[in-house]
């Protein structure tokens, strides 16, 4: 299969913790890597691979797996960290072709 | 500083043709895969095909097979993505982004700042 999962919303409040899932038959074999994206703006990485985070991303944010379920958890959820967020992976084909969840509003009150 | 720099937006009409361009700079060009993902108005991203301008090797999704071009140019650091005939649902903000595939990661770490495409008559 190539299709991802995702919540369309969740929200939380300021400071708590929220965790974004997204599943699929090809995160059995590949990691997760996760978008956010702000209105009017370009989608940003903020994890790729078993966890891991590019230079400039705050370390609030963390990514897990587990069988055929990735997840990014914001610790300590900040009002900037509302915007929409997206995970992609290599799907099972071989191919190197991508494949992106549906996307994922999270809201911070 | 790694960066991609995408062609400034375009308005078409039905049945033109188009090519869009993002121009990669600050990275050897063609060690790294580049793709392109669509955004319609309102809507989440669609990973449409990558391209190695190492070899020119292109993949597709099946969604966009046949429906768009992707080639790259590597003595300009230029990958494109176009179109032979427009149509009115191609209207979307396109991307491009450097992709970096490994055994078991697959992920974008450099993105254009996109360009908007808009097909009316």
């Amino acid at each position: 299969s190539s299709e991802l999962t995702q919540d369309p919303a969740v929200s939380v409040a300021l400071g708590q913790t929220v965790r974004i899932t997204c599943q699929g038959d090809s995160l059995r074999s590949y990691y997760a890597s996760w978008y956010q994206q702000k209105p009017g703006q370009a989608p940003v990485l903020v994890i790729y691979g078993k966890n891991n985070r590019p230079s400039g991303i705050p370390d609030r944010f963390s990514g897990s797996s587990s069988g055929n379920t990735a997840s990014l958890t914001i610790t300590g959820a900040q009002a900037e960290d509302e915007a929409d967020y997206y995970c992609n992976s290599r799907d099972s084909s071989g191919n190197h072709l991508g494949v992106f969840g549906g996307g994922t509003k999270l809201t911070v009150l | 500083e790694v960066q991609l720099v995408q062609s400034g937006a375009e308005v078409k009409k039905p049945g033109e043709s188009l090519k869009i361009s993002c121009k990669g700079s600050g990275y050897s060009f063609t060690s790294y895969w580049i793709g392109w993902v669509r955004q319609m108005p309102g809507k989440g991203l669609e990973w449409m095909g990558i391209i190695y301008p190492g070899d020119s090797d292109t993949r597709y999704s099946p969604s966009f097979q046949g429906q768009v071009t992707i080639s790259a140019d590597k003595s300009i650091s230029t990958a494109y993505l176009q179109w032979s005939s427009l149509k009115a649902s191609d209207t979307a903000m396109y991307y491009c982004a450097r992709h970096e595939v490994l055994d078991y990661y697959y992920y974008m770490d450099v993105w254009g700042k996109g360009t908007t495409v808009t097909v009316s008559s």
